[in-house]
């Protein structure tokens, strides 16, 4: 199982330029995420899809949009990139469901995404 | 207040000696609460799942303390392969599905 994957890895941006973040996961999970890791912010969560069909905003939404396009992948958007969206990007995912009990997240390799 | 709060170090520790990190959660309701470790430039990896009544794996005991609402994070006998950013996590949500990440903290284990 390759777990979460992600595309690209490394991106540079102009200003306005508008880029697709790929991720994949093989392992089955109904809920999958993205977030952004600033230095000195830690991870904060931009979108997540609690299952196929739904998608929810999370702490930092502007600027984004999300497509959970099957129960496998969940796509991130940028329709006009911003030098503040300069980060690291990392999708995970989790077992998660309507239960309340523990929903283990797990993360994809990243995407350092540079805005000039 | 932020919702879920570490020190960021760094810990400076020799090699064999026992640390611990605390973090803080401010939701007295979450239920979910987790420890990641984080290398340099790589994504964070699950570490432990912090149980009610404590658990422990090898070396790393994980504790829950929901009358103070912090969760621990126990490293006895550091290796140097032990250096990396340990994050916290802890459910905002009653469906689990969201958890916030506390800033994580710096751990150098030096020979």
């Amino acid at each position: 199982n390759a777990g979460v994957t992600q595309t690209p890895k490394f991106q540079v941006l102009k200003t306005g330029q508008s880029m697709t973040l790929q991720c994949a996961q093989d392992m089955n999970h109904n809920s999958m995420y993205w977030y952004r890791q600033d230095p000195g912010m830690g991870l904060r969560l931009i979108y997540y899809s609690a299952s196929e069909g739904t998608t929810d905003k999370g702490e930092v939404p502007n600027g984004y949009n999300v497509s959970r396009l099957n129960k496998r992948e969940f796509s991130l958007r940028l329709e006009s990139a911003a030098p503040s969206q300069t980060s690291v990007y990392f999708c995970a995912s989790s077992a998660s469901g309507t239960s309340y009990f523990y929903y283990e997240q797990y993360f994809g390799p990243g995407t350092r995404l540079t805005v000039t | 207040r932020k919702e879920v709060e570490q020190d960021p170090g760094p810990f400076n520790v020799p090699e064999g000696a026992t640390v611990a990190f605390n973090c803080t959660y401010s939701n007295s309701a979450s239920q979910s609460f987790f420890w990641y470790r984080q290398d340099c430039r790589k994504e964070p990896k699950l570490l432990m799942s912090v149980y009610s009544s404590g658990n422990e794996d090898g070396r790393f005991t994980a504790q829950l303390n929901r009358a103070s609402q912090y969760i621990s994070l126990l490293i006895r006998d550091s290796k140097l392969s032990d250096s990396a950013t340990y994050l916290c996590a802890v459910n905002i949500d009653n469906a689990g599905n969201m958890l916030t990440f506390g800033g994580g903290t710096r751990l150098m284990v030096k020979p």
